[in-house]
């Protein structure tokens, strides 16, 4: 089984200032990585995502996240944050589908709690 | 369109009682999720259905009763809950594509946030 770890717990930040939210995830052949975003009292939605291909990926927001397979890393950076950026943000990994039972299942890692203060 | 709805939004009962939580996507997804998550936790998955059939289940106690009665419902039956129950219930769905696929995108509905008094 995977596992993801977010070492942060909560990062607090002021507008406009930049921030990344640190994933690592734990090694396999190949891994597909997400972030989704949950803000107050809704569900999760995703942000971005690496399958294949470039290890830079954007979302339509101003995020973006890079791949490294070498450090097993898939932190999320925005340069500069709005107040509306508060919100719970998820690193998730899956490896694969249709392995028996993982079904392609999604690790979550436990959650970095970002508010941006003005 | 790439919703999932779930209904209701809220829903509180009692111990004895017996409700559903319903959860729809009309994207011609085959596999769809049960997840529950607790406040500042990440979502638990509870139940996995593919084609219609249920493929996981993590050991979730048998008042938790899901049903999949066709591809783009799924429904999860409560009965006898206890207050630690109380929690975001959330549906998502996936294409469910043949083994060796790359990973899916599961997309999430909004949640049912439920209180067991």
């Amino acid at each position: 089984a995977q596992s993801v770890t977010q070492l942060d717990s909560q990062v607090p930040v002021f507008e406009e200032a930049p921030v990344e939210l640190r994933c690592n995830y734990s090694s396999s052949v190949s891994v597909y990585l997400f972030w989704y975003v949950q803000y107050p009292n809704q569900g999760l939605q995703l942000l971005l995502k690496y399958l294949s291909g470039s290890t830079l990926v954007e979302s339509i927001n101003g995020f973006e996240a890079e791949f490294n397979k070498s450090q097993t890393s898939f932190h999320l950076r925005k340069p500069s944050v709005h107040i509306s950026d508060t919100a719970e943000y998820f690193c998730a990994v899956s490896d694969g589908v249709g392995r028996g039972s993982t079904l392609g299942r999604l690790y979550f890692g436990r959650g970095t709690q970002l508010t941006v203060w003005p | 369109d790439t919703e999932v709805t779930q209904t209701p939004k809220h829903l509180v009962m009692g111990m004895t009682n017996k409700k559903s939580l319903k959860c729809e996507q009309h994207m011609g997804h085959r596999a769809m999720y049960w997840y529950k998550q607790k406040a500042k936790k990440p979502p638990e998955l509870m139940f996995v259905y593919s084609y219609e059939k249920l493929s996981i289940n993590e050991s979730v106690p048998s008042r938790f009763s899901p049903e999949c009665p066709n591809s783009s419902l799924l429904n999860l039956h409560l009965h006898a809950l206890q207050p630690e129950d109380s929690a975001l219930y959330l549906c998502a769905s996936s294409q469910g594509r043949l083994a060796g696929a790359p990973g899916e995108t599961q997309y999430f509905g909004p949640g049912t946030r439920l209180l067991v008094l």
